[in-house]
């Protein structure tokens, strides 16, 4: 399968501020990629699709002003949260759409805001 | 709607305990049914992928089945290794051709040496 880095691994930052999250796939070409928060005890929620070269795709319920995604290479998709409050602390996986539908996850980010 | 339900929400087993691991979904149009793995802190690891019914995969102590309403992964003899939550996803045609998955919940697998 495909692997998928990101960076950082754990970020805290003050609420107000921004942060941005770095989703690399390192063997394989993805046209498309997807973000994901997890919380707590809970399975894995959908954010937003990102399409290289377009806009993401935001899932209902989700500010795209506030979780900006760029997809600017077919290895490389970011995600920027920005004026962090403390309710968008939460563990944020990226994924990578590779053949036969499936999808193959980074490690995760956690970020906390303060 | 795609729909997955996982059962048992959490399961304790001894070392060598065989059991299983249940999926059950709704789907229109199921394009495919996605077994992961995932440890504290981190991403799903990548386990199986079923297409249609009657499918079966194999990967070390686990092997992952397939019916028309449900799947279940079941685990041989397992180790303490194997602790982990199991995460069950399906991607379907309701998706209106998107990759998107829909999730579980997952089953929180402990296996005590």
């Amino acid at each position: 399968g495909a692997v998928v880095s990101q960076h950082p691994s754990r970020v805290i930052c003050k609420s107000g501020t921004s942060v941005k999250i770095e989703c690399r796939s390192l063997d394989f070409q993805a046209t498309t990629m997807f973000w994901y928060r997890q919380f707590p005890k809970q399975s894995l929620m959908l954010m937003a699709t990102s399409n290289e070269g377009s806009k993401a795709t935001y899932e209902q319920g989700v500010e795209k002003d506030k979780f900006l995604i760029n997809h600017a290479s077919l290895t490389l998709s970011t995600l920027t949260v920005t004026s962090a409050h403390p309710e968008d602390s939460s563990f944020y996986i990226c994924s990578l759409l590779a053949g036969n539908h499936e999808q193959y996850f980074g490690p995760g980010t956690r970020l906390t805001v303060t | 709607e795609d729909q997955v339900t996982q059962s048992p929400e959490a399961l304790r087993l001894q070392e060598g305990e065989s059991s299983s691991l249940n999926c059950s979904y709704t789907v229109s149009g199921l394009r495919g049914l996605f077994w992961y793995r995932q440890d504290p802190g981190k991403g799903p690891e990548f386990l199986f992928t079923l297409y249609s019914a009657g499918e079966e995969k194999e990967k070390e102590r686990l092997k992952a089945t397939l019916t028309k309403k449900e799947s279940f992964l079941h685990i041989t003899a397992p180790k303490p290794e194997d602790s982990a939550t199991y995460l069950c996803a399906v991607n379907g045609d309701a998706q209106g051709g998107s990759e998107k998955l829909v999730f579980g919940k997952g089953t929180k697998l402990t296996v005590n040496p």
